[in-house]
């Protein structure tokens, strides 16, 4: 078990340009998240998917992102157009919820520090 | 809607000092209650956790009640060491609530312990 691994690290893009993001979570956790941390303040929640199901977005993601989890393994989050208010740091984070629902604790992988010129 | 308010930092304290980090929340459901650490250049990292009022979270040192009554959640050391100094951050998953399963974070508190 390697942890929760993110790519890459470090991206720096200009205004108006795309970027996609990928997790890959623990290999048996069922669920994935991810949040937005700008320098500062703590991380704030983003989106998350059970499965390849993607059970709640935040109002913070807006139309220009996107994200999957195509397989119920990995996931990806795009931002389009990027706009100098994006730069920040993308974590991702996993969990392993059973049958019953129970809470569990969510593992973080080293973050994506996203850098908009 | 869930909020997380952490005391305002940073914290510089000297070795052996004793610690305390404040964090309130504020929920409509039953939380269960977390402290996770940051340290320079690294991830998240979980510190310590209570799902229920009255239950203790350990570790490292680290204790901090589950407080119903006062809606609090304080971090506490004994003896704090230089390699304690990170980003603390206090945080909520509200079972009860619509959002299932999403943490919810203060502000994060600095604490640098100097030798």
């Amino acid at each position: 078990d390697t942890g929760v691994s993110q790519n890459p690290r470090h991206k720096i893009t200009k205004r108006g340009q795309n970027v996609t993001f990928r997790c890959d979570p623990i290999s048996e956790h069922n669920r994935l998240y991810w949040y937005r941390q700008t320098l500062g303040q703590g991380p704030e929640f983003l989106t998350y998917f059970q499965n390849e199901a993607q059970l709640e977005k935040s109002r913070l993601l807006s139309d220009r992102f996107s994200a999957e989890r195509p397989k119920g393994s990995f996931s990806t989050l795009e931002i389009q157009r990027t706009e100098q208010g994006d730069s920040a740091m993308y974590l991702c984070a996993s969990s392993l919820i059973g049958a019953g629902g129970s809470t569990d604790t969510q593992y973080f992988g080293p973050g994506t520090r996203l850098t908009v010129l | 809607g869930d909020s997380v308010t952490q005391m305002e930092g940073p914290v510089t304290l000297s070795e052996e000092a004793f610690l305390t980090i404040n964090c309130t929340y504020t929920a409509t459901g039953y939380p269960s209650l977390f402290w996770y650490v940051q340290y320079p250049g690294e991830g998240l990292q979980l510190l310590l956790k209570a799902t229920k009022a009255d239950d203790k979270g350990s570790n490292k040192g680290f204790e901090a009640t589950y407080r119903k009554e006062t809606t609090s959640f304080h971090l506490e050391k004994g003896s704090v060491q230089v390699s304690d100094s990170a980003v603390y951050f206090c945080a909520l998953i509200n079972a009860g609530g619509t959002s299932y399963g999403k943490l919810t974070f203060g502000q994060g508190t600095i604490l640098t312990v100097h030798p």
